[in-house]
């Protein structure tokens, strides 16, 4: 079976600043990666997912992450943080069947003003 | 194209009383997931169809949750009883395939009194 670690429960950053959401996961298995995002009262969205090929991926809104297999790691950055991206941020991963998928505890991402 | 529809949006019941989820995912998705997302925590995955099919049940309490999709279209998730514990949002999630975007409905929020 797979799991995802989100080691920040709660990250508060200064609107423009730079920012990294980290998720480590471990499987015994060949795996793909995704994140969500919820915005405040609204259901979870895809941001971007890893499948195969190129380690790092872009997203939606500015986001984008890297594959690490060897560190087992999958963070997602953005490097200027807007207001609008306050939200809860959630890691995932599936099999590389597309089964068993498991998402992390989230991040919450506060942009302060 | 039309989300993916659930229904109640809300829903309270005293413990021991039973209920029932409906969800209604994309046109043309075969595969569909239940999750409980307790507050505070990411989704937990409930259980995974593939058409009308069970794919992955590993995390669904048995004794008390049960789930159908019976033509492979829309599905109902039931709980019968419930329990103080199970207070949580359901949410109800779609894909065209096993690999893709999954797509997130708005929801049903269970309190359970």
């Amino acid at each position: 079976a797979q799991s995802v670690t989100q080691l920040d429960s709660q990250v508060p950053v200064f609107e423009e600043a730079p920012v990294e959401l980290r998720c480590n996961y471990s499987s015994s298995v060949s795996v793909y990666l995704f994140w969500y995002v919820q915005y405040p009262n609204q259901g979870l969205q895809l941001l971007l997912k890893y499948l195969s090929g190129s380690t790092l991926v872009k997203g939606i809104n500015g986001f984008e992450a890297e594959f690490n297999k060897s560190q087992t790691s999958f963070h997602l950055r953005k490097p200027s943080v807007h207001i609008s991206d306050t939200a809860e941020y959630f890691c995932a991963v599936s099999s590389n069947t597309g089964n068993q998928f498991y998402f992390g505890t989230g991040t919450s991402l506060t942009v302060i003003p | 194209e039309a989300g993916v529809a659930q229904s109640p949006r809300y829903k309270i019941i005293e413990k021991r009383q039973s209920v029932a989820f409906w969800c209604n995912p994309i046109s043309g998705h075969a595969t569909l997931y239940w999750y409980q997302q307790i507050l505070g925590q990411g989704p937990k995955l409930l259980i995974q169809f593939q058409n009308n099919g069970v794919v992955d049940d590993s995390q669904l309490p048995k004794d008390r949750f049960s789930a159908e999709r019976l033509k492979g279209v829309d599905s109902t998730l039931k709980i019968q009883p419930a329990k103080l514990e199970d207070s949580a949002v359901y949410l109800c999630a779609s894909t065209r395939g096993s690999y893709n975007e999954q797509f997130f409905g708005p929801g049903t929020r269970l309190t359970v009194l």
